[in-house]
């Protein structure tokens, strides 16, 4: 199985702040890696699919890059609405298709 | 708008068993894979089971291999989990999702708002 080892595991920044999200795969998975958005007593929300490509509808500070095993997530300006548990999550091939252990964002 | 109702969750003794459904509507049910997700409370998410668009394949996570069944009607645009040999480490809320794209690639574009599951005695 392919594990993902997501860092931090939390964060505090303040609003404005860069912010950014790591994540590592146990294998090469090319680009197939997608970010998650939950908040708390919420279902999760897509933010980025294919490691770079921004979901219909979501702000523009959202970003992804990155190939192989390592990827990265940013909000750009950290808003008060973004304090959630933000989730990477692959796709390779075959099952199981397995998450990050979770990013939960407060604001400082 | 995609909409995904799921219900049939509540509380069972270890041994028991539960069917839970996901009512979808809104787009084409009958063209898209779909999923089942589920996060133990103060947890974080763990795919479970995925059905093809036809139910022609299906897999499952190792945790839950023998024990639950995914299964789907097209005709009802409904998905179902059944969970037997329920296990207390089975506590969690269900999600079901729906795949991004018709064709290849496991991204979870849209989500119900769960069911929570407990097992215990």
């Amino acid at each position: 199985d392919i594990q993902m080892t997501q860092s931090p595991s939390s964060l505090s920044a303040s609003v404005g702040d860069r912010v950014t999200i790591t994540c590592q795969a146990s294998q090469d998975i090319s680009n197939y890696l997608n970010w998650y958005q939950q908040k708390p007593g919420k279902a999760p929300k897509l933010l980025i699919y294919d490691a770079s490509n921004l979901e219909t509808g979501v702000p523009s500070r959202f970003s992804g890059s990155g190939s192989g095993t390592d990827f990265t997530f940013t909000i750009s300006s950290l808003q008060p609405e973004d304090i959630a548990t933000y989730y990477c999550q692959q796709y390779d091939n075959l099952p199981p298709w397995t998450f990050g252990q979770g990013t939960k964002v407060e604001i400082k | 708008q995609v909409q995904l109702v799921e219900s049939g969750g509540g509380v069972v003794q270890p041994g028991g068993s539960l069917r839970l459904s996901c009512a979808a509507s809104g787009f084409t049910f009958s063209s898209y894979g779909m999923h089942w997700v589920r996060q133990a409370p103060g947890k974080g998410l763990e795919w479970v089971a995925f059905i093809r668009y036809d139910g022609s394949n299906k897999y499952y996570a190792d945790s839950v291999k023998g024990r639950f069944t995914i299964s789907r009607d097209n005709s009802k645009n409904t998905l179902y989990l059944q969970m037997n040999s329920l296990r207390a480490e089975d506590t969690a809320v269900y999600y079901c999702a729906k795949d991004l794209r018709v064709v290849r690639g496991v991204i979870f574009h849209y989500w119900g708002q769960g069911t929570l599951v407990t097992v215990s005695s």
